[in-house]
């Protein structure tokens, strides 16, 4: 399995700023997911991080909300930009394991807007 | 597109109680399914999976079994204690998934009582 921690674990934004959240892995992923998990609601794929290319986003969300940088094979940050308090979520990021049809989560990032 | 349905929450029982959470997908071919726990303050973790029909996945006393039939695969456990409170994700991946990615039920609270 792959041990995933995420920085921060928890923020208090003010609406209109920006947070970048990372995603450190301890062995090298091609593939990276972003989910976002609203209050009391499930999680829904925010977008598809491949090293080497531009993320893939899902329906719904937008590069310029949610801009993803993935440097390298162990590593992505995810960034919710001009935030609103509809933007308050737990955040996490999964990579795929060994079957490929398992993934691991982080252990997410709460975001408060006020 | 693919979709999980699972049965609302929450749900509160006693300590030894039998648990039953529900859970009906609809996909094409053969999904993989999953079913994921989080604890209270705590990321995902996966509890146990099926990748094809008929199989049984188990875990820290918890089963369930895929049922092509009834496009089903509901989460039991004989005995429940205090430490299985949490919230419980059904999820799948749908067949010749390339991008592995999980589509998740609302998720059921569950609850119990010593």
């Amino acid at each position: 399995s792959a041990v995933i921690s995420q920085k921060p674990s928890r923020d208090i934004c003010q609406r209109g700023t920006s947070l970048t959240i990372q995603c450190q892995v301890d062995s090298q992923v091609t593939m990276m997911f972003w989910y976002r998990q609203q209050p009391g609601q499930s999680l829904t794929l925010i977008a598809t991080a491949n090293q080497g290319s531009e993320a893939t986003y899902e329906s719904g969300f937008v590069i310029d909300k949610f801009p993803i940088s993935r440097p390298n094979l162990t590593f992505s940050t995810l960034t919710v930009s001009n935030m609103s308090p509809e933007d308050s979520s737990i955040y996490l990021c999964s990579v795929p394991g060994i079957p490929p049809y398992e993934q691991y989560f982080g252990p997410g990032t709460r975001l408060t807007v006020t | 597109g693919d979709s999980v349905t699972q049965m609302e929450g929450p749900v509160t029982l006693s300590e030894e109680a039998f648990l039953t959470i529900n859970c009906t997908y609809t996909a094409t071919g053969y999904p993989s399914l999953f079913w994921y726990v989080q604890y209270p303050g705590e990321g995902l973790q996966l509890l146990l999976k099926a990748t094809k029909a008929d199989d049984k996945g188990s875990n820290k006393g918890f089963e369930a079994t895929y049922r092509k039939e009834t496009t089903s695969f509901h989460l039991e456990k004989g005995s429940v204690q205090v430490s299985d409170s949490a919230v419980y994700f059904c999820a799948l991946i749908g067949s010749g998934g390339s991008n592995y990615k999980l589509t998740f039920g609302k998720g059921t609270l569950l609850t119990v009582n010593p």
